[in-house]
């Protein structure tokens, strides 16, 4: 079976400081890896996914997330991030094979003044 | 593209009474559609999945005479709640999947509809 960790449940970052989320994930063969934005009372939004190939992935909004086979991890970063980026961000694997996603637990961030 | 719309919104039901909350893919056919929930604070948890025309799929504890799902077009599929309780209140999100090879594909996401059972 599938399963998202992401270890940080909230993170307090400076704006204009660099922002990293972290992802691990556990699944049988190659994954499809998803990064989720959700603002306060809204649906999700796609940052960015990897399926194959460069294991860099550019996204949305200046993120991008490295896919690391050995460690199980598609970690999220962004190098300097903005009052906006205040919000909840979900981690997600999806099989080869199947439609579904499951989700990570969440990571809360604070962007402090 | 990829656009998914939910109605409503939010709403607030008394207890015992149904509430259909609709999922409308706007601008691309959605040969699957997907229902979470989301509690406060929490992750989204798959509830069930539909295709059109065909009886959707519920995932394990999921009470399916109690959430029904409709995939009557490949635009709009519609989640209702029967006999709703307090307990039923959360967020209620679906997604759609274009067409494509299964795992391949990205699911779009609605806004949510937050349900607030009295």
């Amino acid at each position: 079976a599938q399963s998202v960790t992401q270890p940080d449940i909230h993170i307090t970052v400076s704006e204009g400081a660099s922002l990293e989320l972290r992802c691990n994930y556990s699944y049988g063969a190659t994954p499809y890896l998803f990064w989720y934005v959700q603002s306060p009372g809204q649906g999700l939004q796609l940052l960015l996914k990897y399926f194959s190939g460069d294991t860099l992935v550019q996204g949305i909004k200046g993120f991008e997330a490295e896919f690391k086979r050995s460690q199980s991890s598609f970690n999220l970063r962004k190098p300097s991030v903005h009052w906006s980026d205040a919000a909840e961000y979900f981690c997600a694997v999806g099989a080869s094979n199947d439609y579904k996603l499951s989700f990570g637990a969440g990571t809360t961030v604070t962007v402090r003044a | 593209g990829a656009v998914v719309s939910q109605h409503p919104s939010w709403v607030i039901c008394k207890s015992g009474t149904s509430v259909k909350i609709e999922c409308r893919s706007l601008d691309f056919q959605a040969t699957t559609m997907f229902w979470y929930r989301q509690f406060p604070k929490q992750s989204l948890m798959l509830m069930a999945t539909s295709n059109e025309g065909s009886k959707a799929t519920y995932e394990q504890g999921v009470e399916k005479d109690k959430f029904l799902i409709n995939h009557a077009s490949l635009t709009l599929s519609t989640l209702t709640v029967t006999s709703a309780h307090p307990e039923d209140s959360s967020f209620y999100i679906c997604s759609a999947s274009d067409e494509g090879s299964p795992g391949a594909d990205t699911q779009y996401f609605g806004p949510g509809t937050r349900l607030t059972v009295l």
